[in-house]
């Protein structure tokens, strides 16, 4: 059981480069999210999804793009990486269609130079 | 939006010894109360969860109780072990697809 399966596991980016972070699941969830973690700041949500074709924002959507084309994957894209952007992202599933009872992967982490 | 304070920040027991985590939310429209544990490197795991109708949950060593007048629940850790070390997150919510609004965190600290 692989559950929540993230990629990379480190990254190093310069200022305005792009890049998506991968993000699968094998448990057939349809609810998905991601979350970036900051020193002091608890993790806050960036996007989410509740099924496939459907996304929505979060608290910290910008800078961000995602899209839901399939159940299993759900990627992140950093469209022009800036260094605000520094941070430990997860990727999160749920059995319910909403946030509860979330598995978590076991994130990226991503610096911007 | 949903203020979420958790205390204490950090916390040092000794092993064998009972641990306390107090999460105060603002939302009185809250309705389910999960607490997370996260190991060092690691993503995030659901240790336990409550819901508004229920006062209290055991599961083995750990339990959740909530005081909803006072809008404030609590993990309690019983006979600590040196594996429970980790950073815990609470993140009540009220509800709905977005997302959970998580505490800061409290380090807990084992001591052999």
């Amino acid at each position: 059981n692989a559950g929540v399966t993230q990629t990379p596991k480190f990254q190093v980016l310069k200022t305005g480069q792009s890049m998506t972070l991968q993000c699968a699941q094998d448990m057939n969830h349809e609810y998905m999210s991601w979350y970036r973690q900051d020193p002091g700041m608890g993790l806050r949500l960036i996007h989410y999804s509740v099924g496939a074709g459907i996304t929505d924002q979060g608290e910290v959507p910008n800078g961000y793009n995602v899209s839901r084309s399939t159940t299993e994957d759900f990627p992140l894209r950093l469209l022009s990486a800036a260094p605000s952007q520094t941070s430990v992202y997860f990727c999160a599933s749920s059995p319910q269609p909403s946030n509860e009872k979330l598995f978590f992967g076991s994130g990226t982490q991503l610096s911007v130079l | 939006g949903e203020n979420v304070e958790q205390h204490p920040s950090t916390l040092s027991v000794q092993e064998g010894d009972s641990a306390v985590i107090k999460c105060t939310y603002s939302d009185s429209a809250s309705n389910y109360f999960p607490w997370y544990k996260q190991e060092l490197g690691k993503g995030p795991q659901l240790i336990i969860d409550i819901r508004s109708n229920v006062g209290e949950k055991k599961d083995q060593r750990i339990a959740v109780t909530l005081n909803k007048t006072a809008k404030h629940f609590s993990l309690h850790i019983t006979e600590t072990q040196p594996e429970d070390s980790a950073v815990y997150f609470c993140a009540p919510d009220g509800g709905g697809a977005d997302g959970l609004t998580f505490g800061k965190g409290t380090h807990l600290i084992i001591q052999p």
